[in-house]
């Protein structure tokens, strides 16, 4: 059974301090590993998609990479309005649902 | 805006109720998928549909059932309701299956009393 496991659960962050969230994986065939971004009461926004280890996609601030286990979205000086929950989720090749992960809550304070 | 629509944006309702709710997939997509978030579960895939017929299924209670009609949009049928199903309910579509991004509605939450 495809599993995502995300780490923290929670960070807070100064305006300007740059971090990093995990996403640990486990699925018999990688199709897609896609972050998602959800803010209170919202439905989650696409962010991107990733299909093969080593490959790297940004979005001003954010930056996602994968491996064979694991994804990171990296934040780079980020801004109160990148305070959201940020979601991970895989798909595998036997399927076409989404596997999601509990998500990292991301606050930045000003 | 993803571009998808859900109505009602809310709905409370009592035990035992049936309760249906709806989504309209982006101008194009064929596949809508519904997912139950819950605080305690996550985002958990419920159902999804591609172009009329029912392409895979998740942990779908059977007193709950879906269809997609000919417009393409889809309806999420809940009955005999519990407690526990009070929850945020979304729709999210592609274009096709497979390897596509799924862009997400704004949600139904229910409220079941």
């Amino acid at each position: 059974e495809d599993q995502v496991t995300q780490s923290p659960e929670a960070l807070r962050l100064q305006e300007g301090e740059s971090s990093s969230l995990n996403c640990s994986y486990t699925v018999s065939g990688l199709r897609g590993l896609f972050w998602y971004r959800q803010d209170p009461g919202k439905g989650p926004e696409f962010l991107f998609t990733l299909y093969s280890a080593g490959e790297e996609k940004e979005k001003e601030r954010l930056k996602a990479t994968l491996t064979k286990k694991e994804s990171f979205l990296h934040i780079t000086a980020p801004k109160p309005e990148d305070s959201a929950t940020y979601l991970c989720a895989v798909q595998d090749i036997g399927n076409e649902k989404l596997t999601f992960g509990t998500g990292t809550r991301l606050t930045i304070i000003p | 805006d993803s571009g998808v629509t859900q109505t009602p944006k809310h709905l409370i309702t009592a035990t035992g109720q049936r309760v249906t709710l709806r989504c309209s997939p982006r101008s194009g997509d064929l596949s809508v998928y519904w997912y139950q978030q819950s605080l305690d579960q996550g985002l958990q895939f419920l159902i999804q549909y591609y172009n009329g017929e029912e392409r895979a299924k998740g942990n779908i209670l059977e007193r709950f059932s879906a269809q997609q009609f000919p417009d393409l949009h889809s309806e999420l049928n809940l009955s005999s309701l519990e407690l526990g199903d009070s929850a945020l309910y979304f729709c999210a579509s592609s274009v096709a299956g497979g390897l596509y991004e799924q862009y997400f509605g704004p949600g139904t939450r229910l409220t079941v009393t």
